[in-house]
């Protein structure tokens, strides 16, 4: 058990439509990434939150993404007008101690855009 | 431009073989070098990692090994399980720095799709 939950595990949207995923840490977390991983091909770094402020943000998030984290506690991706080349996995990871290296994964959200 | 080149693609090793799993890094700023295990439909789970200040390092059956000056670190699976058959990705990221601020994020390989036969 990472400490990480995601919602939903799977979703199946139609082009065009919106989605937004959850990413749910057990515990407080001051560092939380996004990572968008596509069949066959290892993650990729989408944006970082320290708290509830957004540090940096992949030239892989275009206009139709965004991602919020209120409270610095849990966090929200968002995708607006999908399009099928978004169909993939979307992993959050957490950096449990500040001092650590370490980054653990939830179990993902895997988006289908039909 | 891919920063972590992992190879090979795919493997396959009969149940206590010792599969070996190699990657490259061209970024020198890069100090911690993590192996993840991913099975299907599940997110990567952290395996082992490294600094560059040691040449080895052992947990269990998996041990890394480094080589700082050929930028290439290693993933060696001894007596490897049926249980192991998963997709393993190498890790890179940069130095912390809590004061600026520094992402850390982690820059992936490709991954190896590690079969382990009975």
């Amino acid at each position: 058990d990472t400490g990480v939950s995601q919602d939903p595990r799977h979703k199946i949207t139609k082009r065009g439509q919106n989605v937004t995923f959850r990413c749910d840490p057990i515990s407080e977390h001051n560092r939380l990434y996004w990572y968008r991983q596509t069949l066959g091909q290892g993650p990729e770094f989408l944006t970082y939150f320290q708290n509830e402020a957004q540090l940096e943000k992949s030239r892989l998030l275009s206009d139709r993404f965004s991602a919020e984290r209120p409270k610095g506690s849990f966090s929200t991706l968002e995708i607006q007008r999908t399009e099928q080349g978004d169909s993939a996995m979307y992993l959050c990871a957490v950096r449990r101690l500040a001092a650590s290296y370490e980054q653990y994964f939830g179990p993902g959200t895997r988006l289908t855009v039909t | 431009q891919q920063q972590v080149k992992q190879s090979p693609q795919s493997l396959i090793v009969q149940k206590g073989g010792i599969p070996i799993i190699n990657c490259a890094y061209e970024n020198t700023a890069f100090d911690y070098f993590p192996w993840y295990q991913q099975f299907p439909g599940k997110g990567p789970a952290l395996l082992i990692a490294i600094r560059p200040d040691v040449s080895e390092k052992k947990e269990g059956r998996f041990t890394i090994s480094f080589n700082k000056s050929a930028k290439q670190f290693s993933l060696h699976i001894m007596d490897s399980q049926p249980g192991d058959s998963a997709t393993y990705f190498c890790a890179a990221s940069r130095p912390i720095n809590n004061y600026g601020g520094a992402t850390n994020k982690l820059i992936f390989g490709t991954g190896t799709l590690l079969a382990v036969q009975p």
